[in-house]
């Protein structure tokens, strides 16, 4: 079975400008994560999904942080207006949600440099 | 915030050799999971271990879990220099909006020489 699929794969801003990740999941993953790592450090949770409906969202900074999941499969984050320490691997990754199936799997991650 | 602190932060060993990398975390749990990371790449799951089993085995992988002492370890065994990556142990909470919510360690550097 096909993977996660995210875009781009890089991405060099400069501070203030805006940009946006994309994130398709494997085929009939009804949970879809977004996670920030930044160098040196663990996955952060930004957003959790459950088909289109939000469903943890705690740690996303919202006043400039965004994601959507239009139709319950692809899904967007964007981040508008960017600043220095935005710079991080912006990970996607999808899980089944069935009981006893908590495994995760994930994108290649959108490398993001913000200058 | 990070749920797991793993140590050592950094672990450098010969091929052949037995790598083992251990965990901590804060909070119950219902599942803690271990994830390899490559240079650039994402995220591989390796194991799941539930709160109620002491102890699973996966190829050349063996993981212990400790819910008295919020612990786990990671063996690897007789390892290889494809194992050089970052490892990551991950938490899972149970019940309602925590399902399938994963907190993550800092992670453990393994290098391993050939």
């Amino acid at each position: 079975e096909a993977g996660v699929a995210q875009s781009p794969r890089y991405k060099i801003i400069e501070k203030r400008q805006s940009v946006a990740f994309w994130c398709n999941p494997i085929s009939g993953h009804a949970t879809l994560y977004w996670y920030q790592q930044i160098l040196g450090q663990g996955p952060k949770l930004l957003i959790q999904f459950q088909n289109n409906g939000v469903v943890d969202d705690s740690q996303l900074p919202k006043d400039r942080f965004s994601a959507e999941r239009l139709k319950g499969v692809d899904s967007t984050l964007k981040i508008q207006p960017a600043k220095l320490e935005d710079s991080a691997v912006y990970l996607c990754a999808s899980s089944t949600f069935l009981v006893n199936q908590e495994t995760q799997y994930f994108g290649p991650g959108t490398r993001l440099l913000v200058l | 915030s990070q749920q797991g602190e793993e140590d050592p932060q950094a672990l450098s060993i010969q091929e052949g050799e037995n790598a083992t990398m251990n965990c901590s975390y804060k909070t119950s749990i219902n599942n803690l999971q271990w994830y390899r990371q490559n240079s650039g790449r994402g995220l591989v799951h390796l194991i799941l271990i539930r709160s109620n089993e002491r102890e699973k085995h996966s190829g050349r992988l063996r993981v212990t879990l400790d819910t008295s002492k919020k612990s786990s370890s990671l063996l690897i065994t007789a390892s290889r220099a494809a194992d050089t990556a970052s490892y990551f142990c991950a938490t899972g909470r149970a019940g309602g909006t925590s399902y399938g919510k994963l907190t993550f360690g800092q992670g453990t550097i393994l290098t391993v020489h050939p």
